[in-house]
């Protein structure tokens, strides 16, 4: 079946470092969605990108879907500390009604 | 507020009960969908229902269950639990049927079998 991993797992930075995470799919996807799930707290949804190629950005955080629409990326600049938690992908594929979720990127960011 | 309330937010409970978990989705959404997290793990799909329908199905054990109502809140029933049942259960929403909609999740119940 589908697979859609991440990585890293796990990331410590300092406030003000910059954060990536990489999501990539066993199959092409239809579309790609980005999560946040703060702690303690139940996932949010972040942004959906549908087009081969597609940048978004929204304040400090760029998401990228690949060329292939097999991949997606997540970039943070200049963390701050609001930006704790996990970060989950999801893709949907024509094939299989449901999103997909990736395994997850926690972020850890000290001052 | 994401406008998904899951109820109720804890359960603790023995090997071999029965529970059941309710979700009702936003005003207006008519999928609903069921996530399992274990602790520090990814989002498992166990299955999403449409406008009182069935519409896919993941991971889910043959001892879970679930069901959509006409008033479209949902129920997920766990029966012979074991201790590796034991996690946050996600209910989610949205409005159309395919995976092209954003999902909205519920605060979850967490799930705790002796």
């Amino acid at each position: 079946g589908q697979q859609v991993m991440q990585i890293p797992q796990y990331q410590h930075v300092q406030e003000g470092e910059d954060f990536t995470t990489y999501c990539n799919s066993s199959t092409t996807l239809s579309n790609i969605q980005w999560y946040k799930q703060r702690p303690g707290g139940h996932p949010v949804f972040l942004i959906q990108l549908v087009k081969s190629g597609e940048v978004k950005k929204q304040k400090r955080l760029t998401f990228q879907f690949g060329e292939a629409k097999k991949n997606s990326s997540l970039h943070i600049t200049a963390t701050q500390t609001t930006d704790v938690g996990t970060y989950f992908c999801a893709g949907g594929t024509g094939t299989a009604s449901k999103l997909t979720f990736g395994t997850g990127t926690r972020l850890q960011v000290t001052l | 507020d994401s406008g998904v309330t899951q109820t109720p937010k804890h359960l603790i409970t023995a090997t071999g009960q029965r529970v059941t978990l309710r979700c009702s989705p936003r005003s207006g959404d008519l999928s609903v969908y069921w996530y399992q997290q274990s602790l520090d793990q990814g989002l498992q799909f166990l299955i999403q229902y449409y406008n009182g329908e069935e519409r896919a199905k993941g991971n889910i054990l043959e001892r879970f269950s679930a069901q959509q109502f006409p008033d479209l809140h949902s129920e997920l029933n766990l029966s012979s639990l074991e201790l590796g049942d034991s996690a946050l259960y996600f209910c989610a929403s949205s409005p159309g049927a395919y995976y092209n909609s954003p999902l909205h999740f519920g605060n979850g119940t967490r799930l705790t079998v002796t």
